[in-house]
């Protein structure tokens, strides 16, 4: 079974700073894709950025990249010179390959101090 | 493109009666999904079909909950008699066949008195 662990339950930062956003996942499975969603609180779920587990390099939106570690099952999100809009709750989630369903971490609330 | 469309966006009902919220996937998409976000379960997928077939519903709670995709532009998910607990914001998101992510509404905050 898949599983996606957030540890972080709220994370601060200041504006302009970086912060990274940790997320564990377990799965038996060799081909996977991992996500992160951010949830303002419009309540809206915007993807923010995809990595397939089969690639080495670590996809990156623009201040948003992530620090994926295959080996030990991690995928952190990096955000780069955070903006006040910034502010959300992020998922992280996963897929399995030739499946459909998405498993979500707890989420991480993340805020940003001007 | 027109993002997945939900309605209504707020619901707030008595214990008892019918609800019925309703889904406008991206046109194109394959695939929809219906998921529940609690505070105390997070987000969880209710059911999701395949060209307008339901693949899997395993996650719908009980038998008062029932989701239909009568055609491949709208879908619906009802329950009956709804309760308290049923209190949540209910997603829909879609998305394209394989490794494409899900799109998702904006999501409707049911509130059962």
């Amino acid at each position: 079974a898949q599983t996606v662990t957030q540890s972080q339950p709220e994370m601060s930062v200041q504006e302009a700073e970086t912060v990274t956003l940790s997320c564990t996942y377990d799965t038996s499975e060799s081909d996977y894709y991992l996500f992160w969603y951010k949830q303002p609180p419009s309540r809206q779920m915007i993807l923010v950025i995809r990595q397939e587990a089969y690639k080495q390099q670590n996809a990156t939106e623009n201040r948003f990249s992530v620090n994926f570690q295959k080996a030990a099952k991690s995928f952190s999100l990096k955000i780069s010179d955070s903006q006040l809009g910034d502010a959300a709750m992020y998922f992280c989630a996963s897929k399995i390959q030739g499946a459909q369903k998405l498993v979500f971490g707890q989420g991480t609330r993340l805020t940003i101090n001007p | 493109d027109a993002g997945v469309i939900q309605s209504p966006r707020h619901e707030v009902t008595e214990m008892g009666q019918e609800v019925t919220l309703r889904c406008k996937p991206i046109s194109g998409h394959d695939y929809l999904f219906w998921y529940r976000q609690t505070m105390m379960r997070g987000l969880e997928l209710l059911i999701y079909f395949n060209n307008n077939v339901p693949i899997d519903d395993s996650g719908m709670p009980e038998d008062r909950f029932s989701a239909k995709m009568p055609n491949a532009s709208f879908s619906t998910l009802k329950i009956q008699p709804s309760e308290p607990r049923d209190s949540a914001v209910y997603f829909c998101a879609s998305s394209r066949q394989g490794a494409q992510p899900q799109h998702f509404g904006d999501g409707t905050r049911l509130s059962i008195l």
